[in-house]
Order: structure tokens, then sequence, then C-alpha cells
């Protein structure tokens, strides 16, 4: 079983549209949670952490972490095309080994 | 310029032909890293460096090794190139002291290796 489970898409939304995109894990040892967005034939640049679980905002984005379901995800709002990329779920875990595993990503598109 | 610069960004090489890339970083953070990402794979660590004297494998180095120039140069190695290596080669940087405690990551462009 993979450590972090990722829905590969693609996910095709008009503009304007409200977005999930979610990740499962496996482990309760891992203890913050990341996004992290890659456009295409970029490196992968960080959008949001979050430690604890709950929600947390920044801007359009809102990252909810629900630990209980071993559960996280990245919500947009009023998608824009300029969001059509690759969004990669990231865990990490500081206790004992250290240990960042990614997700596998989900492709985007957001049309006009 | 970008904080974290790989060259090349694009190779394509031969079956058995030894290929290097290189990663240079202006970041000044110690811990540098060398990724492979492949469609439905994700992101698979291969090489870490904690500084310059502290190199370790990561989950998939067999046919890698790495060499840790400087504190803002980590070089990967493929000594005999083969076809399943074709794929797209990250570099990063972390500064576990950056306050935050989640590690987070600062990319490089990437380099797309090609192997005939």
């Amino acid at each position: 079983q993979k450590e972090v489970e990722q829905d590969p898409g693609p996910l095709s939304v008009p503009e304007g549209a409200i977005v999930s995109l979610n990740c499962t894990y496996s482990n309760s040892a891992f203890q913050y949670f990341m996004w992290y967005r890659q456009y295409s034939r970029k490196g992968p640049e960080l959008l949001m952490y979050t430690y604890s679980s709950g929600n947390k905002e920044d801007g359009r984005f809102t990252a909810q972490v629900d630990k209980s379901s071993k559960y996280i995800s990245l919500f947009i709002r009023d998608s824009q095309p300029s969001d059509s990329a690759t969004y990669l779920c990231a865990i990490f875990r500081t206790t004992g080994f250290q240990k960042l595993v990614f997700g596998t990503g989900t492709r985007l598109l957001v049309s006009p | 310029d970008a904080d974290v610069t790989q060259t090349p960004r694009n190779r394509i090489t031969k079956t058995g032909k030894r290929i290097m890339l290189e990663c240079s970083q202006t970041k000044g953070h110690d811990r540098m890293y060398w990724y492979r990402q492949d469609p439905g794979l994700g992101l698979r660590l291969i090489y870490y460096s904690f500084d310059v004297k502290d190199i370790n494998k990561g989950e998939i180095s067999d046919g890698y090794s790495v060499s840790r120039q400087a504190q803002a140069k980590f070089s990967l190695s493929l000594e005999s190139a083969i076809p399943n290596q074709t794929a797209l080669y990250f570099c990063a940087t972390s500064d576990p002291t950056g306050g935050n405690g989640a590690n987070v990551l600062t990319f490089g462009a990437g380099s797309r290796l090609t192997v005939l």
C-alpha cells in the first residue's frame, strides 16, 4: 500500500468553479501536510502547508486536514485558467525517522 | 536568477553513456536532494545530502551516484545510462532551521533526460 494516494486526474473544470483536490495517507505518524503546485516544464513550488487538523486559508486556496480520517484536501475558489497545473500533496514526519512522501499529483485543467 | 539552477535542462543520450546532471543553489541551504519524476509514480528520492560530508541513499539509488562539491553544488551521475532511467530529474534544497518544521523544499526547474 502506498503511504499517500492521490487521484491523477485530469480534473477539468470551467473558470470560476470550486475545485477540490484530495489525498489519503496511511500512517498516522505524519505531522505536516503540504501542497505543491507544478506548472508544465517547471519544478514544484510550495503552495501551503499545515501542521494540525482543521483549515488553513490563503487567498483563494484552503487546505484542510482531517487526521482522524487521514485525509487532506485543497480547495480552490473562483478557479482561474492560470490555476491549470499539477497539484502534489506531500506529507512529512519529524518523529523517529524523518520522511517526506509525495503523492503522484492531480492534473487540473481550468477552461476559460 | 533562479534559486536552484539545473543543467542541462534537456539531454538525449544513448544506452551505456555516462551522464552528469548538475545543480547549484543560491539559497544557502545545507540540505540538497535529487528526485526523479515519472508519470504515475510521482517524485521519488534518489540521493540526499545534509552537508558536504553527509550523503545518503534514497529509495531508488541503484544506478546513480552523487557528488557534493560544495555547499552550493550537488551533482547526479548515471555511470551507464539505461532506457528506464528516462525521466524528469529534479534537484531541491531545504532549510530545516527555517522555523516551520515542515522541511519545505525549493525545487529547480528540472532536467529532462531521455536514454535511447
